[in-house]
């Protein structure tokens, strides 16, 4: 089956600008959704599809997609969002995650 | 709003088979996947497998020759089947209804909501 593939960590000061990304052929024809887990919960939807925020979730988060790589973005990151980024697609053998992306605000 | 609670027993001796059902509250449950996630201790996502309501199935191709994911309209419950567990089967066990939307341009799909998660650990 295909896989995806993100950045194990990545860091981001306190009000900047973070893009997580994710790379996997699948992505080409399917768009990624996206989930945060922060330790001991389960994980929450943040985006899907083109760029669809579930509601409840600050209009800081969106995403895109471009080729083969689907990318999160969050626009003044906020100490709360720091957690474990997932993104998710789908193949011919069925759904696939990333391997996580820590995303760290100092 | 749809709820999905699940349970099953949580300490496994290896060989034994893993058994995980989770119901569906609130909402539909035709015209929707459901899928079994697990998550190792310190480790990533990993997709188990889904179904249907019609009982139309997918696997993971790793875990396919252990995995049974059936479902009982009746109860608007699915459940999980793992057998022959080892100590690398111990994770935290979720389900979640799958939204898969399609237009003639593009495909998409989301995991929402989720089961509270079960931790399953498989110990001699």
């Amino acid at each position: 089956s295909s896989e995806l593939t993100q950045d194990p960590a990545v860091s981001v000061a306190l009000g900047q600008t973070v893009r997580i990304t994710c790379q996997g052929d699948s992505l080409r024809s399917y768009y990624a959704s996206w989930y945060q887990q922060k330790p001991g919960q389960a994980p929450v939807l943040v985006i899907y599809g083109k760029n669809n925020r579930p509601s409840g979730i600050p209009d800081r988060f969106s995403g895109s997609s471009s080729g083969n790589t689907a990318s999160l973005t969050i626009t003044g990151a906020q100490a709360e969002d720091e957690a474990d980024y997932y993104c998710n697609s789908r193949d011919s053998s069925g759904r696939v995650f990333g391997g996580g992306t820590k995303l760290t605000v100092l | 709003q749809v709820q999905l609670q699940q349970w099953g027993a949580g300490l496994l001796k290896p060989s034994e088979t893993l058994s995980l059902t989770c119901a569906v509250y609130g909402g539909s449950f035709s015209g929707y996947y459901w899928s079994w996630i697990r998550q190792p201790p310190g480790k990533g996502l990993e997709w188990i497998g889904e179904i249907n309501h019609s009982g139309s199935t997918n696997y993971n191709p790793s875990l396919k020759s252990r995995v049974t994911i059936s479902v009982d309209t009746s109860k608007n419950q699915f459940s999980l089947k793992l057998s022959s567990v080892t100590a690398a089967d111990t994770a935290v066990y979720y389900c979640a209804r799958d939204v898969e939307m399609a237009t003639i341009v593009a495909r998409w799909g989301r995991f929402d909501p989720w089961g509270q998660g079960t931790l399953v650990t498989v110990s001699s």
